[in-house]
């Protein structure tokens, strides 16, 4: 699996974008990135993924640069509730099922 | 609510104690998985199961104990656990075992003395 390199942390005031980083420069043809966040005690919760093209879905966007060696997850309008640990996981599909890497992640502070 | 359920939320034991964590899913799945993750630290993966079958033992010590009776329970039995497995302990299930979009339960906070 291609290694990710996040920033260990960031800031973000409520109700502007956050911007979450993401490289992976490793990355192969057949690599998904997948981003999952963490709330402190509780589980990671699945937050969105994507191949080559841009996605959204009702908690974020994903944006995969064209050499795919990087993306950015963005939370359009970040509340305090946002507050979390931010994973970038890169993993092949199909390939050895669902044992996901989890790195240290970015921790994603959101002020009022 | 993520469909895993975990119990109990928190647990604290003797090292010469037996304990067992229990998770239950309720989405039909048919992939379960146990992660351990110690304070300030990356999740690790411990146990993977896939169709009630063990496909994925992490070099996990003797004294954690798995176990999955059907696709819908699984259990982790802890014996003679040491202080530096105090840890919390997270419960995961996706639809296949190839399938990367996981449900985690909220985990068991584990205090070992």
């Amino acid at each position: 699996d291609a290694k990710t390199t996040q920033p260990p942390s960031m800031d973000c005031a409520e109700g502007r974008a956050a911007n979450l980083p993401c490289n992976h420069s490793t990355i192969s043809g057949n690599e998904y990135v997948y981003w999952y966040r963490q709330i402190h005690s509780q589980g990671p919760q699945y937050i969105i993924h994507g191949l080559k093209n841009n996605e959204t879905n009702e908690m974020a966007s994903l944006i995969i640069t064209e050499d795919r060696k990087s993306s950015t997850l963005i939370l359009p309008h970040a509340t305090l509730r946002d507050t979390a640990v931010y994973y970038c996981i890169v993993r092949a599909v199909y390939n050895q099922g669902g044992k996901l890497i989890f790195g240290q992640g970015t921790e994603l502070s959101v002020k009022p | 609510e993520t469909g895993v359920t975990q119990t109990p939320r928190h647990l604290v034991m003797g090292m010469t104690n037996k304990k067992s964590l229990k998770c239950e899913q309720h989405l039909g799945h048919n992939a379960m998985y146990w992660y351990k993750q110690s304070a300030k630290k990356p999740l690790e993966l411990m146990f993977v199961y896939s169709l009630e079958e063990r496909v994925e033992n992490n070099s996990v010590p003797s004294r954690f104990s798995p176990e999955c009776p059907n696709s819908s329970h699984l259990f982790l039995h802890l014996h003679t656990l040491q202080p530096e497995d105090s840890a919390l302990y997270l419960c995961a299930s996706s639809l296949r075992f190839t399938n990367e979009k996981l449900f985690f339960g909220s985990g068991t906070q584990l205090s070992v003395l």
